[in-house]
């Protein structure tokens, strides 16, 4: 969606730190998500953080909201091959339920 | 993608032909779309639901139409399909707050010819 904005690639060492970046416009927005996509597959919900929270961390996800900038970004620690998908910035407006998407960030891990 | 079954998972059309892809959960979920995904523009509504018999456009409902007769079952019909509409189609469910996201359908890719 145009609200939200995400770089197209990232390649990344295995092993290394990952961060996917994303901007939305919707400062009214009140749930934000990441979601994974790989090959041949639908969707699946990684994480979520809500609007009132700076940061979330679930195992090798790092979630960080800075809501003065409209950024989101997610960290993954220690990527693995595994971790190779198109990664999906999404928020929901206040007063809204529908999810709007950002184009996606194709992640590549290589050895 | 337990819950959410989508059939078929492929299909090739010719041009002008018609058909219908079904969504069907059993999660009780009240919130029910039809998204579709090209390469660089993320996942765009088609048409949504919030209820059994109840639809509404999303951001490019053109060329498609949906119902919702059942609870479970939504589903996205294409009456005289386009090249413009291969895509792969996914179908998603939420609750009615819709604060823990949606869960996804495994999606149908549809070529049209």
């Amino acid at each position: 969606g145009e609200d939200v904005e995400q770089s197209l690639f990232l390649s990344v060492r295995e092993g290394d730190s990952s961060v996917i970046n994303c901007t939305y416009t919707d400062s009214s927005s009140t749930y934000l998500y990441w979601y994974k996509q790989e090959p041949g597959a639908g969707l699946q919900l990684l994480t979520y953080i809500f609007s009132n929270m700076d940061m979330k961390q679930d195992q090798r996800l790092t979630v960080l909201l800075n809501k003065k900038d409209k950024h989101l970004s997610l960290r993954i620690a220690d990527t693995q091959t595994g971790d190779s998908a198109i990664y999906f910035c999404a928020e929901i407006p206040l007063n809204d339920y529908k999810l709007s998407f950002g184009a996606g960030t194709t992640v590549t891990v290589r050895a | 993608n337990a819950g959410v079954t989508q059939t078929p998972k492929f299909r090739v059309l010719k041009t002008g032909q018609s058909m219908t892809l079904l969504c069907a959960q059993d999660m009780n979920h009240e919130y029910m779309y039809w998204y579709r995904q090209d390469p660089g523009m993320g996942l765009r509504l088609i048409h949504y639901s919030v209820g059994e018999g109840t639809t509404a456009k999303g951001e490019v409902p053109d060329g498609y139409n949906v119902s919702r007769l059942k609870k479970q079952n939504f589903l996205l019909g294409l009456e005289s399909a386009a090249p413009s509409q291969t895509s792969v189609y996914f179908c998603a469910i939420s609750s009615r707050a819709g604060a823990y996201g949606y869960t996804f359908g495994s999606g149908t890719r549809l070529t049209v010819v």
